[in-house]
């Protein structure tokens, strides 16, 4: 099947500063890509849908100041989490699909956030 | 709003018996449904999908089901092994590929 990498795996961070998250499809192009967040013992929560060459679009709540999302290219989407604080570790997982259609997505190893 | 949920947060089988995880779902527009399951630490990996069009579909030792008067689903896990330990979610495909999930079940196995 496809594969979606995700890059770091683990991140630890200080206070204020700012953690980019790359999410790639390796093996095929992905017009749209979504990004999750996941706290311990929790669902996925999703974030935000990343477009190729457009404006990502957020869901309700999540601010698209702090989390930056920038997909460049067909096989490239990247989470920026700025200014981070404690409150924002948790685990970033990406999907990525093929098309606009009702297909499968492929999920991304996860990115284990941690803010100091 | 409309989501996905689930029944049973935890679930203890025995190795070799079977195993029945369900899910309701509140959006009665959704058409197509899957399954997921998570190891720890790792993103979610594909299991089976349906779409609403079909009560029933089989896979290697899994088979899901549909029931789509009363808005349920299920999945249903053959001979359950060792291996088959992790969170299990189902989730509702929206329109482009968005991917709602449901709460998740954790499956326990018991050698």
């Amino acid at each position: 099947g496809a594969v979606v990498s995700q890059h770091p795996s683990r991140v630890i961070c200080k206070s204020g500063t700012s953690v980019k998250i790359e999410c790639r499809s390796l093996d095929f192009q992905a017009t749209t890509m979504f990004w999750y967040r996941q706290f311990p013992k929790k669902s996925l929560m999703l974030m935000a849908t990343s477009n190729e060459g457009s404006k990502a679009t957020y869901e309700q709540g999540v601010e698209k100041d702090k989390f930056l999302i920038n997909h460049a290219s067909l096989t490239l989407s990247t989470l920026t989490v700025t200014s981070a604080h404690p409150e924002d570790s948790s685990f970033y997982i990406c999907s990525a699909g093929t098309s606009g259609s009702q297909e499968t997505q492929y999920f991304g190893p996860g990115t284990r956030l941690l803010v100091l | 709003g409309e989501s996905v949920g689930l029944h049973l947060p935890t679930l203890s089988v025995q190795e070799g018996d079977n195993s029945i995880i369900n899910c309701a779902y509140s959006n009665s527009a959704s058409d197509y449904f899957i399954w997921y399951k998570q190891e720890s630490g790792k993103g979610p990996q594909f299991i089976i999908d349906i779409r609403s069009n079909m009560d029933k579909r089989q896979g290697q030792r899994v088979t899901v089901l549909l029931n789509k008067t009363v808005k349920h689903l299920s999945l249903q896990i053959a001979a359950t092994q060792p291996g088959d330990s992790a969170v299990y979610f189902c989730a509702e495909n929206f329109s482009y590929d968005k991917v709602i999930f449901g709460p998740g079940t954790s499956l326990s196995v018991i050698p």
